[in-house]
């Protein structure tokens, strides 16, 4: 079965800090990893996605994931936290395309980002 | 500009009343869904659909129902059967359901439906 785990509820850090958002991952084949970020009363925006390739991986606003093989994980980065990211963080995974399962992402409970002036 | 409306914003529902959601999209997509958000709990799928006339059912579809007779559009109806409807509602589209097309999932900005 797909799941995805985010271990921590809430994640503090002061305003240009490096910040941390963890994410481990269960899938059986090729994870397809995606990491999203909701502001209040909004949907949720794609930030980056994993398919192949290199580990470390570039998305939106300054942020960047490395994907651990060996350790299922896909935890999400940003060198220097703004007030202005902090935000609810999901990490979701793709289920292979077979059966009732095709396309369908499972997402993680989120991680509530705080970045403190 | 390209995206997906949801409407409205902000939905009341009466005890044994039927309420539908709207959702419309504009970026040619053949894949659409639906998501529940409650607090703490993630996203979870209620129905999606692969293409037009065809739909399948999520994790927690009981309760709810939906239509796909337009590529566009992917309305949800929250029936009275569904005894805990509060939630954030969230509609989303992709290209399509294939692994061939990994685009990520684009979301409308949702609905939050409470109960008078």
């Amino acid at each position: 079965a797909q799941s995805v785990a985010q271990p921590e509820d809430q994640v503090n850090v002061a305003e240009g800090n490096p910040l941390t958002v963890k994410c481990t991952y269960s899938v059986s084949g090729n994870p397809y990893l995606f990491w999203y970020v909701q502001y209040p009363n909004r949907g949720l925006q794609f930030l980056l996605k994993y398919i192949t390739g290199d580990n470390l991986v570039k998305g939106s606003y300054g942020f960047e994931a490395e994907f651990n093989k060996s350790q299922t994980s896909f935890h999400l980065k940003k060198p220097s936290a703004l007030v202005s990211d902090s935000a609810l963080y999901f990490c979701a995974v793709r289920a292979p395309d077979r059966g009732s399962t095709l396309g369908r992402l499972y997402f993680g409970r989120g991680t509530q980002l705080t970045v403190w002036p | 500009d390209g995206g997906i409306t949801q409407s409205p914003k902000y939905l009341f529902r009466k005890e044994g009343q039927n309420v539908t959601l709207s959702c419309e999209q504009n970026l040619n997509h053949d894949a659409m869904y639906w998501y529940r958000q409650d607090p703490g709990q993630g996203l979870r799928l209620i129905y999606y659909s692969q293409i037009v006339n065809d739909f399948q059912k999520g994790d927690i579809a009981e309760g709810y129902s939906v239509s796909r007779e337009k590529k566009e559009s992917f309305p949800l109806t929250v029936t009275s059967a569904q005894k805990n409807p509060t939630a954030f509602y969230l509609c989303a589209s992709s290209v399509s359901l294939t692994l061939s097309s990994n685009q990520p999932q684009h979301f409308g900005d949702g609905t939050r439906l409470s109960i008078l």
